[in-house]
């Protein structure tokens, strides 16, 4: 099945600078790589996802990159803000309405004002 | 609407009791999935149901038992549950047919504590 790898575990970053995380992962037939957003007590929140026939992908001060040849696809914030602080997960799947979604471990983002 | 409700939001159970979650959407969704997630860890698959129809089971105990009673909801039936299955509960949904956008909408999840 399916492994996704998720680096750094812990990132700050003081706010107004970049933050990168980075993911792999192992099946080739995925081509779908979500994004989520988790503030403490909430619900995973979709923040940008990709689509393996596409290589990069930007919604304002966030996006993303995929390569599909190495297996690996990063999210990029920049001009952070207090509000980023999160856990941040990266995600894969196939691309079929019904298939599940593979969750890296995380990464907790704190901005420092 | 573009939510997707749980109930209830905190649920506190004996191993002995039977208790239920329920998830519901109106977005016309037709998969839904209940995922666990423990402290500091990422969601884990439970269960998968596409057109009502159970798809994946990932190897999930039988104390825990799924239910789609129609397209707009999804209930977990909860029996002889063990203090380690204490975690947050989503439930999630997607359009869930092919080449559809595959977007997954998660519910705020219920707080399960077993004593």
């Amino acid at each position: 099945g399916e492994n996704v790898e998720q680096h750094p575990s812990t990132l700050s970053v003081q706010e107004g600078d970049s933050a990168v995380i980075k993911c792999t992962y192992s099946d080739s037939a995925s081509n779908y790589f979500p994004w989520y957003k988790q503030e403490l007590g909430k619900r995973p929140q979709l923040i940008i996802d990709i689509r393996s026939n596409v290589g990069e992908k930007k919604d304002q001060r966030i996006a993303v990159t995929l390569n599909k040849t190495a297996k690996h696809f990063s999210l990029h914030i920049t001009e952070t803000q207090p509000e980023d602080s999160a856990v941040y997960f990266c995600a894969a799947s196939r691309f079929f309405g019904n298939e599940k979604l593979t969750f890296g471990t995380g990464t907790r983002l704190t901005i420092i004002p | 609407d573009t939510e997707v409700t749980q109930t209830p939001k905190h649920l506190v159970m004996g191993m002995t009791n039977k208790k239920s979650l329920k998830c519901e959407q109106h977005m016309g969704h037709r998969a839904m999935y209940w995922y666990k997630q423990k402290a500091k860890k990422p969601p884990e698959l439970m269960f998968v149901y596409s057109y009502e129809k159970l798809s994946i089971n990932e190897s999930v105990p039988s104390r825990f038992s799924p239910e789609c009673p129609n397209s707009s909801l999804l209930n977990l039936h909860l029996h002889a549950l063990q203090p380690e299955d204490s975690a947050l509960y989503l439930c999630a949904s997607s359009q869930g047919y092919r080449d559809a956008p595959y977007e997954q909408y998660f519910g705020p999840g219920t707080r399960l504590t077993v004593t």
